[in-house]
């Protein structure tokens, strides 16, 4: 079945560094999303992405949606101790299905 | 906006007992409701997936007599545990998607754990 994976799991940064996130799907993606849950909260959406190749920006993240629909990136410039929390990737597959999550990477950001 | 909420935040029960959780969009429609499982430092396992009036399809895995769920409108769906055992103690969180918006655009709840002693 379709798989959909992040890398790295967790991810400790000094405050203003750089943070990046990867998730790979085994299968072509529909769509992709992020989420961000902050710790002991709910999942917030972030962003979608549709297109192949497709770059967002929300300030100082950027999203992008890899060229054969199969990978994704978040990326954080300047980290934040606001920043801190787990983000997930979730995919749906071009032959339809379920919406599956990616295990999520934990940032957390030492001031 | 789109808030979803859920009620309750926590709950604690004896094993045997059966626990309702609602989950409500309060200022739009949800043409779909989701629930989710959620244990600690690990991603979402979607158990089941309900539309206004109709069946829940439940995901493989997840018995559908002992997660009971009832969508019985536009604002609102339950899920019931029946007979909770300590394993069923978990974050189970709701989500919902908003027409207009795309499908997969969720909107989650702020979550309900369950501990069952």
């Amino acid at each position: 079945g379709q798989q959909v994976m992040q890398i790295p799991q967790y991810q400790h940064v000094q405050e203003g560094e750089d943070f990046t996130t990867y998730c790979n799907s085994s299968t072509t993606l529909s769509n992709i999303q992020w989420y961000k849950q902050r710790p002991g909260g709910h999942p917030v959406f972030l962003i979608q992405l549709v297109k192949s190749g497709e770059v967002k920006k929300q300030k100082r993240l950027t999203f992008q949606f890899g060229e054969a629909k199969k990978n994704s990136s978040l990326h954080i410039t300047a980290t934040q101790t606001t920043d801190v929390g787990t983000y997930f990737c979730a995919g749906r597959g071009n032959q339809g299905g379920k919406l599956i999550f990616g295990q999520g990477t934990e940032l957390s950001v030492k001031p | 906006g789109a808030v979803v909420s859920q009620h309750p935040s926590r709950v604690i029960c004896k094993s045997g007992t059966s626990v309702k959780i609602e989950c409500r969009s309060l200022d739009f429609q949800a043409t779909t409701m989701f629930w989710y499982r959620q244990f600690p430092k690990k991603s979402l396992m979607l158990m089941a997936t309900s539309n206004e009036g109709s069946k829940a399809t439940y995901e493989q895995g997840v018995e559908k007599d002992k997660f009971l769920i009832n969508h019985a409108s536009l604002t609102l769906s339950t899920l019931t545990v029946t007979s909770a055992h300590p394993e069923d103690s978990s974050f189970y969180i709701c989500s919902a998607s908003k027409a207009g918006v795309s499908p997969d655009t969720q909107y989650f709840g702020p979550g309900t754990r369950l501990t069952v002693l």
